[in-house]
C-alpha cells in the first residue's frame, strides 16, 4: 500500500496569511493526488485533482503543485471559512489511500 | 447540480448486517464510477471500495480491512449505489460517504453506521 504523510498535522495562521501543507507518498504516483478541505460536521469537499486542477467553484487562493512523491496545497490569503481540516489522497493504485489530515486553525 | 444523498446509518450489533443506499442526481451515474469512503468518529478518511460503470465491466474493488465482509454494487436503473455490510465489527463504525469518481469529485452528506452491543 502506497502510505501518504502529510506535514504538520495541525498548525495555528492569522487571516491574511499564506498557509502551505505538505504531502508524501511512499513511492511514485505521478500526478494522481487529490485534496479536499473538511469542516467540522461536514462531509469533505475536493479542492484540487490531478496535483494542480482546480475543482469548479473553488476560489483560485487554492493552488496544489508536485508530482512523483511530493506535494504541496497552498492557500492564499486565508480567510475565517478556510479554517478546516484538509487532506491528500492518492488514486494512483489500490488501495487508494488518505494522509492523516492538517488541521488549520486560527492563531 | 449533483446530489449524492445517504441512507440506512443505523445502531447494529456485532455480527451483524447492514445495507447503505446513495441516491444520486444531477450527472449520469451509468456512466460514474463510484466510491464509498468512511470517517471512523475523530479518525481521518478511509476508503472502503470503488465500483466501475458496467460499460466498462462494472466490476468492484474493495479495501483489506472490509474485504469478504463488504460488497458494493449498483442499480443503474434506479440511480442508486448499495454497501452490503455483513459481520459487522465494533471498528466498523465510522460516518459512510458515497462519492463519485475514483478521485472523489462529489460527496454525500454521510451516514452513520455505529457497531455497539
Amino acid at each position: 500500500d502506497i502510505q501518504m504523510t502529510q506535514s504538520p498535522s495541525s498548525l495555528s495562521a492569522s487571516v491574511g496569511d499564506r498557509v502551505t501543507i505538505t504531502c508524501r507518498a511512499s513511492q511514485g504516483i505521478s500526478n494522481y493526488l487529490a485534496w479536499f478541505q473538511q469542516k467540522p460536521g461536514k462531509a469533505p469537499k475536493s479542492l484540487i485533482y490531478g496535483a494542480s486542477g482546480l475543482q469548479s467553484g473553488v476560489p483560485s487562493k487554492f493552488s496544489g503543485s508536485g508530482s512523483g512523491t511530493d506535494f504541496t496545497l497552498t492557500i492564499n490569503s486565508l480567510q475565517s471559512e478556510d479554517f478546516a481540516t484538509y487532506y491528500c489522497q492518492q488514486y494512483y493504485s489500490y488501495p487508494l489511500t488518505f494522509g492523516g489530515g492538517t488541521k488549520v486553525e486560527i492563531k | 447540480e449533483v446530489q449524492l444523498v445517504e441512507s440506512g446509518g443505523v445502531l447494529v450489533t456485532p455480527g451483524g448486517s447492514l445495507t447503505l443506499s446513495c441516491t444520486a442526481s444531477g450527472f449520469t451515474f451509468t456512466d460514474a464510477w463510484m466510491t464509498w469512503v468512511r470517517q471512523a468518529p475523530g479518525k481521518g478518511l478511509e476508503w472502503v471500495g470503488r465500483i466501475k460503470s458496467k460499460n466498462v465491466g462494472g466490476t468492484s474493488d474493495h479495501a483489506e480491512p472490509v474485504k469478504g465482509r463488504f460488497t458494493i454494487s449498483r442499480d443503474d436503473s434506479k440511480n442508486t449505489l448499495y454497501l452490503q455490510m455483513n459481520s459487522l465489527k465494533t471498528e466498523d463504525t465510522a460516518v459512510y460517504y458515497c462519492t463519485v469518481g475514483l478521485r472523489s469529485d462529489y460527496w454525500g452528506q454521510g451516514t452513520l453506521v455505529t457497531v455497539s452491543s
